[in-house]
């Protein structure tokens, strides 16, 4: 699976959209990107996924590039239960179903 | 989506011994995971529960050590065996569901927190 790269931390203020980038540059044709989030004493949760398409769902968007060696996770507008840790994820959606994390980006929501 | 309930939600335990942690699904599964998270980090796949037959396990986790089972298609357990502080951590189960047509994501029980002291 290709490998992600995320800032370590961000900080937005609440209401306002929380863009979140996720590079992929090895990222293979076959290959998905995937958004979780851990809030804080819980277990991870599935936020969205995309092959090369926009997406869009009742959480977020999820804008790729059309070379699809990144992509920007959307919150329209951001609440103080937002705050998290937001994991990109590159993985093929083959029958293993496996997930590997990276360190992923701290969200901060401000009030 | 899937309900997980896992047991027990913590414990502290004394170095040398072992320790089971249950994984419930309120309903069946295809695929159950259990991964480590280190105080600080991120989530480390430990292996992937195979109903019926042996678990799968990631490169630097061994059966002896983090044994298995999946009797049925709703449970699973993970023991930490012959434990160290090293093994602090918070053991997570997952689940998916096989896709065929269905959103394609994984749900993730609350965890359990262990300290070895």
């Amino acid at each position: 699976d290709a490998k992600t790269t995320q800032p370590t931390s961000m900080d937005c203020a609440e209401g306002r959209a929380a863009n979140l980038p996720c590079n992929h540059s090895t990222i293979s044709g076959n290959e998905y990107v995937y958004w979780y989030r851990q809030i804080h004493s819980q277990g991870p949760q599935y936020i969205i996924h995309g092959l090369k398409n926009n997406e869009t769902n009742e959480m977020a968007s999820l804008i790729i590039t059309e070379d699809r060696k990144s992509s920007t996770l959307i919150l329209p507008h951001a609440t103080l239960r937002d705050t998290a840790v937001y994991y990109c994820i590159v993985r093929v959606t083959d029958s293993s179903y496996k997930l590997i994390f990276g360190s992923g980006t701290r969200l901060l929501v401000r009030p | 989506s899937a309900v997980i309930s896992q047991k027990p939600s913590r414990d502290i335990c004394q170095r040398g011994t072992s320790l089971t942690i249950q994984c419930q699904v309120d309903s069946q599964v295809t695929m159950m995971f259990w991964y480590r998270q280190q105080p600080g980090q991120s989530l480390t796949l430990i292996a992937t529960a195979n109903q019926g037959s042996e678990a799968t396990y990631e490169s630097g986790f061994v059966i002896d050590k983090f044994p298995i089972s999946r009797p049925n298609l709703t449970f699973s357990t993970l023991t930490v065996s012959n434990m160290s502080p090293e093994d602090s951590s918070i053991y997570l189960c997952s689940v998916a569901r096989d896709s065929s047509g269905i959103k394609d994501e994984q749900f993730f029980g609350p965890g359990t927190r262990l300290t070895v002291l």
